[in-house]
Parts: structure tokens; C-alpha cells; sequence
């Protein structure tokens, strides 16, 4: 079945350093990928995403670019906040044979920056 | 106002007991699906509708069961309620087929 690979499960970060998370994906055709921001409490929120190859996908400084040669949609930001810290899930969704498709998530990376 | 709400936020139940899980939306939205969230599983797709109609149930156990009243409502109905159900349980919504939009989620708790 389709599965997301997210390779760190913890980064820690100061303020105004780069960030990379890494997200691989197996799934067959053209999955859309996503990322989801997870604050403590709360939902996942959707930060953007991409549906074709060297899509990139942007919001709040974050970006990834959807390579399907390598099935990799790795989250980077140039400058990390404070304020960044969170839970981030990369996820990808496939039209299934119903209409409406199921999201399956990679197991998320909890970002941790410090001042 | 929040657009998606669901109640209660947190939910405390005794094993062998049976619980609702209440979702409401307000965005509009055709499709609605249900989530959980376990200290153990990265979040896991449960159920998806469309138009109150199930599309979609990846869940092994028939003890989970949504019930949709109204469009915009999708409520889970678990019954004979197990410690290993304690997880936090997303509603989310879509206007279409992929892009959804989450719930705050309830935390149950199974004792």
C-alpha cells in the first residue's frame, strides 16, 4: 500500500537556522503530497501543497518541491523561528476508486527551536 | 468562530462502555472523514463520506461506526470500548477530493 517515510523524529534547532525534514513517499502514479503543521491541542493544519512533478509547494518561508525521480517532498525553511515549533507531517492522497481519498501520513518530525 | 467542532475535547470511559464522538462543519463541505491519533501510530485514516454516503473504511473494527444526520455532521459511535482505543480522533472535511481541513480533535481516554 501507499506509504510516507519521514526520517527524523525529532530536530532541535536555534533561532535562524536552515531546516530540512525529509519525506519519501511509495505510492504508484502521481500522488498529491502535502504538509501538515501540528501545533500541541490542535487539529493539523494544511501549510500547502503540490500535485506534479517539480511542483513546489510554499507558505509561511516553508517550501518543498515534489521530485517524483527520487519520491521525496523534503520540507526546508531558510530561517527557523521560535514560533515554528511544532509537529510536521508530510502526507500524500491518492484518487482511490471513490471519490473522496484517504490522506496517509508520514509518522512526523516534532520540530524544536530555541531562542 | 471555529468551522469544524467537535465534542467533547476530552472523554473519559471505563472498558466495556460505549461512546459518541460528535463532529459538526461549517465550511460547506461535501466529504468528511474521521482520523486517530495514538502515541503509538502516526495518524491513520478511519472512514471518509461523501454526500452522507460511506465512501471509504480502512478501520478493522466494526465497534467503530460513523453515523452522518445532517450533511454537515459525522459523528463515531464506538462501542465495547478497549484501553487500546484511548488515542486523540480527528474529524476532518474537504470541498473536494484531497485537500482537508482538520478538527481539534477528541481525546479519549479508555480506563
Amino acid at each position: 500500500g501507499d506509504s510516507v517515510t519521514q526520517t527524523e523524529g525529532q530536530v532541535a534547532l536555534s533561532e535562524e537556522d536552515f531546516l530540512t525534514i525529509h519525506c519519501n513517499y511509495s505510492a504508484s502514479g502521481y500522488p498529491t503530497l502535502f504538509w501538515y503543521v501540528q501545533y500541541p491541542g490542535e487539529g493539523p493544519q494544511l501549510l500547502f501543497r503540490a500535485s506534479r512533478d517539480k511542483e513546489k509547494g510554499s507558505s509561511r518561508g516553508f517550501e518543498a518541491t515534489y521530485d517524483k525521480g527520487t519520491t521525496s517532498f523534503h520540507l526546508r525553511k531558510a530561517s527557523v523561528q521560535e514560533s515554528d515549533s511544532a509537529v510536521y507531517y508530510c502526507a500524500l492522497t491518492r484518487l482511490a476508486s471513490s471519490s473522496f481519498s484517504k490522506l496517509v501520513f508520514g509518522q512526523g518530525t516534532s520540530l524544536s527551536v530555541v531562542p | 468562530d471555529p468551522k469544524i467542532i467537535q465534542k467533547p475535547k476530552y472523554l473519559v470511559a471505563v472498558t466495556g462502555s460505549e461512546k459518541i464522538l460528535i463532529c459538526e462543519q461549517y465550511l460547506g463541505h461535501n466529504a468528511m472523514y474521521w482520523y486517530r491519533q495514538s502515541a503509538k501510530k502516526p495518524l491513520e485514516f478511519m472512514f471518509s463520506y461523501s454526500y452522507q454516503k460511506l465512501m471509504d473504511n480502512q478501520t478493522a473494527s466494526s465497534r467503530f461506526q460513523p453515523q452522518s444526520s445532517k450533511k454537515n455532521h459525522l459523528d463515531l459511535q464506538i462501542t465495547a470500548l478497549k484501553p487500546d482505543d484511548s488515542a486523540t480522533y480527528f474529524c476532518a472535511s474537504s470541498p473536494d477530493w484531497d485537500e482537508q481541513y482538520f478538527g481539534p480533535g477528541t481525546r479519549l481516554t479508555v480506563l
